[in-house]
């Protein structure tokens, strides 16, 4: 598509439920990114794909949250047994390949609340 | 760990005036890309400036330019002619060379231009 396109915009869910968070990339970019934000906060890093691989996951800040990625496209960030801390901005961003300089494309992102 | 520091968390500006954001980082890597985000409040990350560090010419792109300090790992970001719609946030960030892809945020300078 012409842009990195998530869904949903918005999700309100109750705290110990299970959600799924969507990203397409951008056709043809190997690598996608997923971030954090926090309120009034900078970008935490989550997890890099290149490809169908995640070779750094190191950001993932728990066992209930886990990501995965099919057919070098659309990927999704599930996060398990919600609580509140976990209510923020989720960016996904895409990019021609990672580490070279090219800079991202981001998502809309996806505004978590957990209630 | 390898951070980036955005040391004004708000800035004003009058609008037709000019407004430089400040930026420092630290990177053991000689060659790396550092580039500034805006967010506005629709929360899409707008990549404003890119700038690679083997480099010495700053980067400009219109009204937005960088003064780059390789030295003093120093990236600051210059806006001339403010225009109401610059008002968003700002990050700075460091994309590493080599095998580091991650991009790495400052926290954000909130910047707005009053009429």
């Amino acid at each position: 598509g012409a842009g990195v396109s998530q869904s949903p915009s918005n999700k309100v869910t109750e705290k110990g439920k299970d959600v799924e968070l969507r990203c397409d990339p951008i056709s043809g970019h190997t690598a996608l990114y997923w971030y954090r934000q926090r309120l009034g906060q900078g970008l935490e890093f989550l997890i890099y794909f290149q490809g169908n691989s995640a070779p750094d996951k190191s950001g993932l800040p728990s066992d209930r949250f886990s990501a995965e990625r099919t057919g070098e496209s659309v990927s999704t960030l599930t996060i398990q047994r919600t609580q509140q801390e976990d209510s923020a901005v989720y960016l996904c961003a895409s990019s021609a390949d990672g580490g070279l300089g090219y800079g991202y494309t981001f998502g809309s992102g996806t505004r978590l609340t957990v209630v | 760990a390898q951070t980036v520091t955005q040391s004004q968390p708000e800035m004003s500006v009058q609008e037709a005036e000019t407004v430089t954001l400040s930026c420092t980082y630290d990177t053991s890597e000689n060659n790396y890309y550092l580039f500034w985000y805006k967010q506005p409040p629709s929360r899409q990350m707008i990549l404003v400036i890119r700038q690679e560090a083997y480099k010495q010419q700053n980067a400009t792109e219109n009204r937005f330019s960088v003064n780059f300090q390789k030295a003093a790992k120093s990236f600051s970001l210059k806006i001339s002619d403010s225009q109401l719609g610059d008002t968003a946030m700002y990050f700075c960030a460091r994309e590493g060379g080599g095998s580091n892809y991650k991009l790495t945020f400052g926290k954000g300078t909130l910047l707005t231009v009053n009429p």
